[in-house]
C-alpha cells in the first residue's frame, strides 16, 4: 500500500534553515507528481509546493517563494523541502502528498516550530 | 487570487443528511475535490473531480458542483463522520496554485 513518511521537523530559530524529507513506498514514485502542504496549529490547510514527476516543473505558494526549495530524488523514492529564512509564521505540521489535480495520499506530517 | 468560502461549522443529528458547501466565483467551471480530516489525523480524500469517490469511501459521501457553489453531501450521518472537511481546487491564472477552502467542522449531535 502507498506509504509516505515525513521526517526532519524540529525546533529552529527565526532566520534558520531546515530540510524536510518524505520517504515514499508502495508505488512507482517516479510516475507521480508530489506536493508539500502545511497546517498551522489549529488552522486550515495551505498548499506550499508542487514538483512534477521528473522534477522539471516546480510551483510555489507566494508565501514561501524565494525561501523554500522543493526537490526529489527518484532513485531514492524521496521528496525534499529545503526551508530557509524561516519565520515564526512558518510554524506548522508539514505533509507530503501524492497527486496532480488532487491529493490522493498523505503522510502523517512532520512538525516544524520556529521560535526564539 | 482565487478564494473559496466555507461555513465554519455544521451540526447534524445521526442518521440525517449533512450538506457542506464551498463557494467560489464560477466554481462550476472547475473541478472540486474534498478532504476529511478527523482530529489528530492526516486529511483523507473523500471526493475528487466534483463527484467521484475513491475506493474505500462509503457511498454515503457524494458531491456536486454548479454555478458558484460546490456541495459535499453526507447521507445517513454517523458519529465517525465528525471531522473537518476542506474543499480544494487547482487554479491557474497568474501562476499555478492549489487553493483550499477554510474548512467546515461537522459536529454530530
Amino acid at each position: 500500500q502507498v506509504q509516505l513518511v515525513e521526517s526532519g521537523g524540529g525546533l529552529v530559530k527565526p532566520g534558520g534553515s531546515l530540510r524536510l524529507s518524505c520517504a515514499a513506498s508502495g508505488f512507482t514514485f517516479s510516475d507521480y507528481y508530489m506536493n508539500w502542504i502545511s497546517q498551522a496549529p489549529g488552522k486550515g490547510l495551505e498548499w506550499i509546493a508542487y514538483i512534477s514527476s521528473g522534477g522539471e516543473n516546480i510551483f510555489y505558494a507566494d508565501s514561501v517563494k524565494g525561501r523554500f526549495i522543493v526537490s526529489r530524488d527518484n532513485a531514492k523514492n524521496s521528496l525534499y523541502l529545503q526551508m530557509n529564512s524561516l519565520r515564526v509564521e512558518d510554524t506548522a505540521l508539514y505533509y507530503c502528498a501524492r497527486g496532480g489535480d488532487y491529493f490522493e495520499n498523505w503522510g502523517q506530517g512532520t512538525l516544524v516550530t520556529v521560535s526564539s | 487570487s482565487y478564494v473559496l468560502t466555507q461555513a465554519p461549522s455544521v451540526s447534524v443529528a445521526p442518521g440525517k443528511t449533512a450538506r457542506i458547501t464551498c463557494g467560489g466565483n464560477n466554481i462550476g467551471f472547475t473541478s472540486v475535490h474534498w478532504y476529511q480530516q478527523r482530529p489528530g489525523q492526516a486529511p483523507v480524500l473523500v471526493i475528487y473531480y466534483d463527484s467521484d469517490r475513491p475506493s474505500g469511501i462509503p457511498e454515503r459521501f457524494s458531491g456536486s458542483n454548479s454555478g458558484n457553489t460546490a456541495t459535499l453531501t453526507i447521507s445517513r450521518v454517523e458519529a465517525g463522520d465528525e471531522a473537518d472537511y476542506y474543499c480544494q481546487v487547482w487554479h491557474n491564472s497568474d501562476h499555478p496554485k492549489y487553493v483550499f477552502g477554510p474548512g467546515t467542522k461537522v459536529t454530530v449531535l
